[in-house]
Formats: structure tokens, C-alpha cells, sequence
């Protein structure tokens, strides 16, 4: 079993719809979860934070994160077609005294206009 | 946000030859400096850890003697590529943590040839 397992996709909604991207992760005691965009070509970066169970708004952004079923999502309310891009799902936990971040594949989202 | 700088943006080498990637944050210190290698429509994988004022851990099947890390300073870590090889060609992205997420580089585009 992957550590963080993500759908590849592609998902495609159209201009306006609402884009439900999920995650799922198997180690229980991971405490950070995040969600990058990565434009092909580009370094990925970081729209969203959560650390604890239930909702988290960032403007058209929303995490949820339910640790019992150890399942993070994203939505995208009024998706826009510049929202196309992979978005990467990362969990982060202790390994060995440190830190360490997982990724997953990525879930490619195509936003038709 | 924080902004981490990786130089160079890409290069290309030839076969043999060592090749120096910069990673530096800008605005923040990093004790934890992280470093991935991403090959085409594949995730993030993560090379090594980058402690400063001491050794990088690696990841199971990276060779520490060929990819060469230096975390001198808390803005600054490097990746040495030894004796590159066109397999080493590849997108290479470095993170730096600061509080409880990370930010990414712009990532160095190596092409071996």
C-alpha cells in the first residue's frame, strides 16, 4: 500500500463546477497535510494547510480532513481554467526523528471552458 | 508565504562531469533543507534530507557518494551531481520547512548529455 495514494486523473469539470480532488494516506500518525498545484514544467507550490479534523477555507479553496478514515480532500468552488494543473497531496509525519514529507502521484485536473 | 531560490533554473552537462544546484531561502532560516528528484509525469520523490551543520540522511536507494549534499548555512543547502550520467537527467526541486510547511524552489531542470 502507498503511503499517500491519489487518483491520476485526468478529472475534467467544466468552467464554473466545483472540483473534488481526494487523498487518502495509511500511516495513522501523520500530523501535517497539505495541497500543492504544479504547473507542468514548474515547481510545485503550496495552496493549502491542514492540521486538524473538518473544514478549512482559503478563499475558492476548501480542505477537508477526517483522520479516522485517514482522508484528506480538496474542493475548488468556481473552477477556473487556469486552476489546470496537477495538485499534489502531502502528508507529513515523524520518520526516524525527523521530519519527513510524503507526496502523492498527483491528480491532473483539465477545467474545460 | 516564504520564498526559497534555486539556481540554476536548468543546465545542461556533459557525461563525467559534476554539476553544483544551489538551494536558498530567502527570507526565513531552514535548518531542514529537502531534496527531490521528479523524472516526466512522475510525483515527487525525495533524495535526501539536508540538516544543517550536520550529514544529510538518504533516502533507500540513493547513493550518497553520487549526489553530494552541503548544508553549510541555515539559507543554504547544495546538491553536488557526480559524474552524471544522462539516467541522472532529470527535474530536481529542493524545499525548505519553515514552521510547519514547506516551500519549493523553482526547481533545476538537468539534462545530461
Amino acid at each position: 500500500q502507498k503511503e499517500v495514494e491519489q487518483n491520476s486523473g485526468p478529472l475534467s469539470v467544466p468552467e464554473g463546477a466545483i472540483a473534488s480532488l481526494n487523498c487518502t494516506y495509511s500511516d495513522r500518525v501523520s500530523q501535517s497535510f497539505f495541497w500543492y498545484r504544479q504547473y507542468s514544467g514548474k515547481s510545485p507550490e503550496l495552496i493549502m494547510s491542514i492540521y486538524s479534523n473538518g473544514d478549512k477555507e482559503d478563499g475558492r479553496f476548501t480542505a477537508q480532513l477526517n483522520k479516522a478514515s485517514q482522508y484528506v480532500s480538496l474542493l475548488i468552488r468556481d473552477s477556473q481554467p487556469s486552476d489546470s494543473a496537477t495538485y499534489l497531496c502531502a502528508v507529513k509525519r515523524n520518520s526516524g526523528g525527523y521530519q519527513k514529507v510524503t507526496f502523492g502521484t498527483g491528480t491532473k485536473l483539465q477545467v474545460i471552458p | 508565504g516564504a520564498v526559497v531560490s534555486q539556481h540554476p533554473s536548468w543546465v545542461i552537462c556533459k557525461s563525467g562531469t559534476s554539476v553544483k544546484i544551489e538551494c536558498r531561502s530567502l527570507d526565513f532560516q531552514a535548518t531542514t533543507m529537502f531534496w527531490y528528484r521528479q523524472f516526466p509525469k512522475q510525483s515527487l520523490m525525495l533524495m535526501a534530507t539536508s540538516n544543517e551543520g550536520s550529514k544529510a540522511t538518504y533516502e533507500q536507494g540513493v547513493e550518497k557518494d553520487k549526489f553530494l549534499i552541503n548544508h553549510a548555512s541555515l539559507t543554504l543547502s547544495t546538491l553536488t551531481v557526480t559524474s552524471a550520467h544522462p539516467e541522472d537527467s532529470s527535474f530536481y526541486i529542493c524545499s525548505a520547512g519553515k514552521n510547519t510547511e514547506a516551500f519549493f524552489g523553482q526547481g533545476t531542470r538537468l539534462t545530461v548529455v
